[in-house]
């Protein structure tokens, strides 16, 4: 059964203090791996897509990274205006496009 | 201004009463979807659909509908809705079927749905 794990759970950060969350996946092959902002009350917001192992991206104070088995979103410098719910989400290759959702990472950022 | 709208945002109903739930979208995207969003689950596709007249299931359709009759518009059906429907509901689209490329997927403002 495809997988996808986010950790941690929630996150308390100073602001300016840099932090990573991570998605590890376990499916039978990655197409594509996406990673989502979602603030209280909200639609998902799109970041980035990530194909490939090694793949990375980066927006503002974001940045993406892929491995085989999982992802990190980096975050450095964080303000208190990063403060949301990052999702990150899995499409496994071959078949129809059905997104596998992982939980969530809460981040709160403190001024 | 690119958007997706939902209406209604907010729905309280009883068991068993037909409603709709409409979605549309002004960026003549192909790929529209639904999902529902409950504590614990995280996001789960309902159903998708990759142009007019082309829809398929997701994870979870049990007790579900949909449409496509029109490029910008794909009506989330409850025929008969129970509580265990209850949950948090967005719509999506995106150009083309979002695993190519990096298409942007952009999401409605959610639909918060009650069964009673």
């Amino acid at each position: 059964e495809d997988q996808v794990t986010q950790s941690p759970e929630a996150l308390r950060l100073q602001e300016g203090e840099s932090s990573s969350l991570n998605c590890s996946y376990t499916v039978s092959g990655l197409r594509g791996l996406f990673w989502y902002r979602q603030d209280p009350g909200k639609g998902p917001e799109f970041l980035f897509t990530l194909y490939s192992a090694g793949e990375e991206k980066e927006k503002e104070r974001l940045k993406a990274t892929l491995t085989k088995k999982e992802s990190f979103l980096h975050i450095t410098a964080p303000k208190p205006e990063d403060s949301a719910t990052y999702l990150c989400a899995v499409v496994v290759a071959g078949g129809s496009y059905i997104p596998t959702f992982g939980r969530g990472t809460s981040l709160i950022v403190h001024p | 201004e690119a958007q997706v709208t939902q209406n209604p945002r907010y729905l309280i109903t009883v068991t068993g009463k037909k409603l709709t739930v409409t979605c549309s979208q002004n960026m003549n995207h192909e790929y529209m979807s639904w999902y529902r969003q409950d504590p614990g689950l995280g996001l789960r596709q309902i159903y998708y659909s990759m142009n007019v007249e082309v829809t398929d299931k997701g994870d979870v359709p049990e007790g579900y509908k949909v449409s496509r009759k029109e490029k910008r518009n794909f009506p989330l059906i409850l025929e008969s809705p129970s509580p265990n429907q209850t949950s948090l509901y967005f719509c999506a689209s995106s150009r083309r079927i979002p695993r190519d490329n990096q298409e942007t997927q952009y999401f409605g403002p959610g639909t918060r749905l009650l069964v009673l």
